[in-house]
């Protein structure tokens, strides 16, 4: 079965560091992209980037660049999504997720969530 | 960046009518590269539609999508109880891959 699984939900205070992951199975993790999506309390869905693991290819949208660092570790089938100094804002749900073939594909395949909760 | 606009808001049907939400893009998109996915409360997403109009697996098939260039359409023929939902649609025709705001589809 093909699927993603993510690391929990996170509880941080401002200005900590966070990298969450997203543990491929299933497939071969290198051929596939994986990207990023955040969704703050009760708004809608955030595309923030997408990187492909077999050789670290990444493409950040504008409003994430410079906010947030996406990796892979092909050895272990896992991206992760990262921040260095977290702010309230950055509260929300984060989601990985699998384009069907290409980065130009819809995301056919979604990890659970990972919930990051910033606050003092 | 496409900018992706979905109508109505919010949808208030009974179960068994016809749902017809809207997505319309800021600059034509190619019907390749247009998707709708539904997310319920607690959970991930889920694709339905992918190509405009070609269904992702296991979608049951009054899920339909149509349109081309910046018009685009996601038809639920007799909405089913548990097709009560939020429902997006995505261009990927372009990165960022953005996403449409939502249309809520609730019991009315």
């Amino acid at each position: 079965e093909v699927q993603l699984v993510q690391s929990g939900a996170e509880v941080k205070k401002p200005g900590e560091s966070l990298k969450i992951s997203c543990k491929g199975s299933g497939y071969s993790f290198t051929s596939y992209w994986i990207g990023w999506v955040r969704q703050m309390p009760g708004k809608g869905l955030e595309w923030m980037g997408i990187i492909y693991p077999g050789d670290s290819d990444t493409r950040y949208s504008p409003s994430f660049q410079g906010q947030v660092t996406i990796s892979a570790d092909k050895s272990i089938s896992t991206a992760y999504l990262q921040w260095s100094s977290l702010k309230a804002s950055d509260t929300a749900m984060y989601y990985c997720a699998r384009p069907k073939n290409t980065a130009r594909s819809a995301f056919d395949i979604w990890g659970q969530g990972t919930m990051v909760t910033v606050s003092s | 960046e496409i900018v992706l606009t979905q109508s109505p808001g919010t949808l208030s049907l009974s179960p068994g009518e016809r749902a017809t939400l809207s997505c319309r893009a800021s600059q034509s998109v190619s019907s390749s590269y247009l998707a709708w996915y539904q997310q319920k409360p607690g959970q991930a997403p889920r694709l339905l539609i992918y190509g405009a109009s070609s269904r992702a697996t296991g979608i049951p098939d009054r899920f339909s999508g149509s349109g081309s260039g910046t018009d685009f359409t996601l038809t639920i023929s007799r909405l089913e109880p548990e097709d009560f939902a939020v429902y997006y649609c995505q261009q990927y025709v372009t990165s960022p891959g953005t996403f449409g705001q939502g249309t809520k589809v609730e019991i009315k």
